[in-house]
């Protein structure tokens, strides 16, 4: 069974411009996540999906990022403008369910941005 | 105080050691637990994930959960070189959402 695909793998920007992120969940998995992984610390959420809604997003900066999942399987992740400080892993994960069992998070191999 | 405090690191361990990595949470609503291994320039990968106080064996590892004491522990017995990488807890509540520790790495030296 195939894993959660990210792509692209590297992603290297000019601050102030636009970058974007693709993720693929492990197929049947509702539930969909963005994290944001800072060099030497855990994943920390921006966003989760149920299906196509928007479920929690109290941690994504809105004023410049944004996410979509159409159809409620592939989603996108997307940065306008990129700052200095963004840089860093987005790390896309899916789940089965969102609560109890079945709710274990499968975990891609992440986006590394780098910002200049 | 932060509501998943993780060991600080890094650790390192001869080849056949045991290795005891270990975790504290501060709120009595979570639910289940995870331990996650991630390997450089990869994405986090689910090693151990228990709802309940106790053991939990898998191989040559084993979680452990303290409820009353907010503790959960991952043992790795036998440790080997390919078990280098960091280890990650993550503890979810009901909301679903999991929130990690920061991490250790364990280097394990042949």
């Amino acid at each position: 069974e195939a894993g959660v695909v990210q792509s692209p793998r590297y992603k290297i920007i000019e601050k102030k411009q636009p970058v974007a992120f693709w993720c693929n969940p492990i197929s049947g998995h509702n539930t969909l996540y963005w994290y944001l992984q800072n060099l030497g610390q855990g994943p920390e959420l921006l966003i989760r999906y149920e299906n196509e809604e928007a479920v929690d997003d109290s941690q994504l900066p809105k004023d410049r990022f944004s996410a979509e999942r159409l159809k409620g399987v592939d989603s996108t992740l997307k940065i306008q403008p990129a700052e200095l400080g963004d840089s860093a892993v987005y790390l896309c994960a899916s789940s089965l369910l969102a609560g109890g069992v079945g709710n274990e998070q499968f975990f891609g191999p992440g986006t590394r941005l780098t910002v200049l | 105080q932060k509501e998943v405090e993780q060991d600080p690191g890094p650790l390192s361990v001869p080849e056949g050691a045991i290795v005891s990595l270990n975790c504290t949470y501060s709120n009595s609503a979570f639910q289940y637990f995870m331990w996650y291994r991630q390997y450089s320039r990869k994405g986090p990968e689910l090693l151990m994930y228990t709802y309940s106080s106790g053991n939990k064996e898998d191989g040559r590892f084993t979680a452990q959960v303290d409820k009353s004491s907010k503790y959960i522990s991952l043992f790795i017995r036998d440790s080997q070189p390919s078990d280098s990488a960091t280890y990650l807890c993550a503890i979810g509540g009901a909301n679903s959402k999991l929130t990690f520790g920061k991490g250790i790495t364990l280097s394990v030296r042949p």
